[in-house]
């Protein structure tokens, strides 16, 4: 079974702040989801990063994929209120020859709250 | 507004009714699958379908029992629920069937379950 360990659970900043949202792993995964699930609504995919070393950048956010595939990690500048709500990072499992097979691995999430 | 339909919003059921869940999809996506989430939590995989057929079924209590009538549908029928199944249901599809579970998924904004 893989495992995907999330941090922090629980964060709480003021507007404008930075924050970091890491996501690690023994495991090797072929590629990494982001989603963010606001309150009464089902998860919305942010990004997906597939190569070790990878960076993508969604406006404010930056995402990055470790070298080794093994942990990833979500920066989001100068955060605002509608920033608020559950991040989630999402694994997939990496077979032989890097390929994808299996089911999703959910980290635990992290509660963003961002204060006006 | 999401691309995955579920109904109903909300739904509140004594320990002996029967009822059924209901997730409509029409992006052509040849996977479908059910998550149970709990408050401030991940979501848990439940059943997944490919092509129409089921394919991973999480060890469910067979309480829940889920139908997939063609490629658009997916229905969750409950029966004799516990007080502790009391959660919101998810439904997601994504457009990959075969073995390939963990692509990016396209999630509704679920069913706000109550077992009374």
């Amino acid at each position: 079974t893989q495992l995907l360990e999330q941090s922090p659970q629980f964060l709480s900043i003021q507007e404008g702040e930075n924050l970091t949202v890491y996501c690690n792993s023994s495991s090797v995964f072929s590629s990494l989801q982001w989603y963010r699930q606001e309150p009464g609504e089902g998860p919305v995919l942010l990004v997906t990063v597939v190569t070790g070393g990878e960076v993508k950048k969604l406006k404010r956010l930056t995402f990055q994929f470790g070298d080794a595939r093994k942990d990833s990690s979500l920066h989001i500048t100068a955060a605002q209120p509608g920033d608020t709500g559950l991040y989630l990072c999402a694994g997939a499992a990496s077979g032989a020859g890097g390929t994808s097979y299996g089911k999703l691995t959910f980290g635990q999430g992290t509660i963003l709250t961002v204060h006006p | 507004d999401t691309e995955v339909t579920q109904t109903p919003k909300h739904l509140v059921m004594g320990m002996t009714n029967k009822k059924s869940l209901k997730c409509e999809q029409h992006m052509g996506h040849r996977a479908m699958y059910w998550y149970k989430q709990k408050a401030k939590k991940p979501p848990e995989l439940m059943f997944v379908y490919s092509y129409e057929k089921l394919s991973i079924n999480e060890s469910v209590p067979s309480r829940f029992s889920p139908e997939c009538p063609n490629s658009s549908l997916l229905n969750l029928h409950l029966h004799a629920l516990q007080p502790e199944d009391s959660a919101l249901y998810l439904c997601a599809s994504s457009p990959q069937g075969g073995h390939l579970y963990n692509s990016p998924l396209h999630f509704g904004n679920g069913t706000r379950l109550t077992v009374t």
